[in-house]
């Protein structure tokens, strides 16, 4: 079967860094999502992986290793603002997503 | 960037109504539209996907005569939840994809509220 797993909550002190893994099971790969979720907001796009590395975007980096099924999102000098969900979600053969349940970060002053 | 606006945002109703979900891409066709729910600290569950001028393709188990969906144009995609019932009750999300499926554009989500 298709599977998500991310864990379910984190918590971070402001200006340090998190990582938040994902490991995914699918039919077929056509890519790695990472979303942004603020409570009773819509996901907002953070990034998409579909080559293994590394693909940094300012604060925010995602890691995907298509071998081991596995992609982590780094979040570094961490301000309040990014207390949230992060959800992962992972496109299979069809094109579609599957959705992890969403990871709740924490983040404390 | 592209914007997807869905709205309402809120809408309360009565058990027995219908409430009427819309979904616009604003500055691209989009020719693919998801519809998703989300109940309380759950993930994303996909509904439907709707093609533009053509017939939804549901997912198992989502009744497509309760949960309406047109995508009448390349721009709009709407859902309607017929007959609602309180545990309809649920944040709704649609996104779209225009050429490129390489980002999935999200609406603002309707939160609905059967009473």
């Amino acid at each position: 079967g298709q599977n998500i797993d991310q864990p379910t909550e984190m918590t971070a002190t402001e200006g340090a860094i998190v990582q938040i893994n994902c490991t995914y099971q699918t039919s077929g790969f056509n890519g790695l999502f990472w979303y942004q979720q603020h409570a009773g907001e819509a996901p907002t796009f953070l990034s998409y992986n579909v080559l293994d590395g590394l693909e940094e975007k300012g604060r925010f980096s995602s890691f995907l290793s298509r071998s081991k099924g596995y992609s982590y999102l780094l979040l570094k000098e961490l301000q309040m603002k990014d207390s949230a969900s992060y959800l992962c979600a992972a496109m299979d053969s069809n094109y579609q997503l599957i959705w992890g349940a969403g990871t709740k970060l924490i983040i404390k002053p | 960037g592209a914007v997807v606006s869905q709205h309402p945002s809120r809408v309360i109703c009565k058990s027995g109504t219908s409430v009427k979900i819309e979904c616009r891409s604003l500055d691209f066709q989009a020719t693919t539209m998801f519809w998703y729910r989300q109940f309380p600290k759950q993930s994303l569950m996909l509904m439907a996907t709707s093609n533009e001028g053509s017939k939804a393709t549901y997912e198992q188990g989502v009744e497509k005569d309760k949960f309406l969906i047109n995508h009448a144009s390349l721009t709009l995609s709407t859902l309607t939840v017929t007959s609602a019932h309180p545990e309809d009750s649920s944040f709704y999300i649609c996104s779209a994809e225009g050429g490129r499926a390489t980002e999935a554009f999200f609406g603002q989500g309707t939160r609905l509220t059967v009473v």
